[in-house]
């Protein structure tokens, strides 16, 4: 098993362009989360789903969608990248909120 | 909302020193509490859980009992070693109501020295 996979791990993005973070697990969880984490302020929820086609906003959605077509894939799109957006995304997996999640290795924003 | 606190950092020890690394919590319902470890560059591991009050979590010399009297899930080792030097975040996940998706402390930066 893969786990979690990120892509890309880097990224340089200048104010207003948009692109999409990618995620993938196999594990046949059904939920599935991403994070940013920001110096001094924790891992902060954005948005998760708990099933293919159904997804809610987390503490900080403002900024970025995503949808959830397969149980595998969970992409996360910035649609007009922000300085405030520079970050480490963190992509997320489990089985059921009360277990253990797997995090991805993460993906770091850069917006100039 | 449910929330979680946490001891700021960085926090620098001695090797084979004792640690404690204190974590209190508020959440609705009856949450599960956990210890996530983030070494340099990579993402989080699980390093310890609790269910339910009295619960102790365990692993690799780590240890934290959920209380929930006081609401705390504190993390501690007996003799520390370089390699554990690594950020530290107690998080919650909460079994009743509001977002789901675990709820994070701030991280406790840990610096062991030889």
């Amino acid at each position: 098993n893969a786990g979690v996979t990120q892509t890309p791990k880097f990224q340089v993005l200048k104010t207003g362009q948009s692109m999409t973070l990618q995620c993938a697990q196999d594990m046949n969880h059904e939920y599935m989360s991403w994070y940013r984490q920001d110096p001094g302020m924790g891992l902060r929820l954005i948005h998760y789903s708990v099933g293919a086609g159904i997804t809610d906003q987390g503490e900080v959605p403002n900024g970025y969608n995503v949808s959830r077509s397969t149980t595998e894939d969970f992409p996360l799109r910035l649609l007009s990248a922000a300085p405030s957006q520079t970050s480490v995304y963190f992509c997320a997996s489990t089985a059921a909120w009360g277990n253990e999640q797997f995090f991805g290795p993460g993906t770091r924003l850069t917006v100039l | 909302g449910d929330s979680v606190t946490q001891m700021e950092g960085p926090v620098t020890l001695s090797e084979e020193a004792f640690l404690t690394i204190n974590c209190t919590y508020t959440a609705t319902g009856y949450p599960s509490l956990f210890w996530y470890v983030q070494y340099p560059g990579e993402g989080l591991q699980l390093l310890l859980k609790a269910t339910k009050a009295d619960d102790k979590g365990s692993n690799k010399g780590f240890e934290a009992t959920y209380r929930k009297e006081t609401t705390s899930f504190h993390l501690e080792k007996g003799s520390v070693q370089v390699s554990d030097s690594a950020v530290y975040f107690c998080a919650l996940s909460s079994s009743g109501g509001g977002a789901d998706g675990l709820t994070f402390g701030k991280g406790t930066h840990l610096i062991i020295q030889p």
